[in-house]
């Protein structure tokens, strides 16, 4: 079964520093897809940025990057320039490839400093 | 779009009683999941619609638990006889059939039911 750890219940940055957020994934297939959701108080679930196993490049949106190691199943999140909008619960997630089931990480709540 | 709405946003219940949850997807999207999350927890699944035949459901799913989706559209989760371990929020989320491995699902705001 596919597991997801995020290993940082808690983390904070000061605003316009950066920060990454930690994610480690258990799985036995070759074709999967790793997530790293954002979910700010009280308002819905977004998508932050999704990463495809067999690509090698890091995917990158704006200020956000990831750092896909697949050997070491480690898929961390670098929020870069943070600000106070960032402010949320993320959760790194995965599915392998022709499942519909996303495997969430417990979360780790961002708490950014002006 | 008007993205996935959930109605209602809050329920409160007595236990015992049965309660009826609404999920409005994406329209162009054939995909229906139900996800449910406890306080300090990631969603977990509960199950899967395509278009409006439900193809997977977790154990998480009791006996007490039915989800439907008439005509592939709107779908509502149902749960009789609730119990105060049903209290959590209910997220549901849509997606279009992957496309390049496209994979996304679009969460809605979410049910919170608590159970008193």
């Amino acid at each position: 079964a596919q597991t997801v750890t995020q290993s940082q219940p808690e983390m904070s940055v000061q605003e316009a520093e950066t920060v990454t957020l930690s994610c480690t994934y258990d799985t036995s297939e070759s074709d999967y897809y790793l997530f790293w959701y954002k979910q700010p108080p009280s308002r819905q679930m977004i998508l932050v940025i999704r990463q495809e196993a067999y690509k090698q490049q890091n995917a990158t949106e704006n200020r956000f990057s990831v750092n896909f190691q697949k050997a070491a199943k480690s898929f961390s999140l670098k929020i870069s320039d943070s600000q106070l909008g960032d402010a949320a619960m993320y959760f790194c997630a995965h599915i392998r490839g022709g499942s519909e089931k996303l495997v969430f990480g417990k979360g780790t709540k961002l708490t950014v400093n002006p | 779009d008007t993205g996935v709405s959930q109605d209602p946003r809050h329920k409160i219940t007595k236990r015992g009683q049965n309660v009826t949850f609404r999920c409005d997807p994406i329209s162009e999207h054939n995909r229906l999941y139900w996800y449910r999350q406890t306080l300090g927890q990631g969603p977990e699944f509960l199950t899967y619609f395509q278009n409006e035949a439900q193809l997977e459901k977790s154990r998480l799913l009791s006996d007490r638990f039915s989800a439907e989706r008439p005509k592939g559209s709107f779908s509502t989760l149902e749960i009789q006889r609730t119990e105060q371990g049903d209290s959590a929020m209910y997220l549901c989320a849509s997606s279009s059939s992957p496309d390049g491995g496209s994979y996304e699902q679009y969460f809605g705001p979410g049910t919170r039911l608590t159970v008193t």
